[in-house]
């Protein structure tokens, strides 16, 4: 079935940092793949998404790219805010509609 | 648009009660998502509708699990006989759904149950 990989453990990390957070996936077909965060206290928002090979996704700052040949889809930021702690969550969506979602990573930015 | 709302947004409970729990979807959305997410993982998904119709459920919906949208507008998941393993967060989601592959899943901000 579809999965989501992402890497262990939280991620600390000072202001005006390089962020980036591993997601790897396992599906049949194409799927789509998407960026949620959940900041303290609220619901999963999106973040970005992409739905084909090759597309980029970015928002606020954060991006990542679909690449088929290694069935990832990292995210990434070149320079992070405190404002951007939150618990990162990678999912895809495949020809059955529902969302398969990684663990998730929980970002720590320190000032 | 106001968003997808849930409510209540804690419920606590004692083992052996039932308990439901709403969902309000975006207004002309006609996808609807039930997802459960306990500590430290990600949300799996339980069920979904296309309008009123419950087109597919997760064997994690057990037979105590029933989740219905009459009318094709608000959804009610219910659990009867609660179990501490029933202790999450509940999420709902919904989506204009079609066959493209642009379908975006909207969540609301969940109801998170505790079974004593």
């Amino acid at each position: 079935g579809n999965s989501v990989t992402q890497m262990e453990g939280p991620v600390t990390l000072s202001e005006e940092a390089f962020l980036t957070i591993n997601c790897t996936y396992t599906a049949t077909g194409y799927p789509s793949l998407f960026w949620y965060v959940q900041y303290p206290g609220e619901g999963l928002q999106l973040l970005l998404k992409a739905t084909k090979a090759d597309d980029k996704g970015s928002n606020k700052g954060f991006e990542a790219t679909y690449r088929k040949e290694t069935t990832s889809f990292h995210l990434e930021k070149g320079s992070v805010q405190v404002s951007d702690s939150a618990v990162y969550f990678c999912a895809l969506r495949g020809g059955n509609n529902r969302l398969a979602f990684g663990k998730g990573n929980q970002v720590v930015v320190i000032p | 648009d106001t968003g997808v709302s849930q409510d209540p947004r804690h419920k606590i409970t004692k083992r052996g009660q039932n308990v439901t729990f709403r969902c309000d979807p975006i207004s002309e959305h006609n996808r609807l998502y039930w997802y459960r997410q306990t500590l430290g993982q990600g949300p799996e998904f339980l069920t979904y509708f296309q309008n009123e119709a419950q087109l597919e459920k997760s064997r994690l919906l057990s037979d105590r699990f029933s989740a219905e949208r009459p009318k094709g507008s608000f959804s009610t998941l219910e659990i009867q006989r609660t179990e501490q393993g029933d202790s999450a967060m509940y999420l709902c989601a919904s989506s204009l759904g079609d066959s493209s592959w642009e379908e975006t899943q909207y969540f609301g901000p969940g109801t998170r149950l505790l079974v004593l």
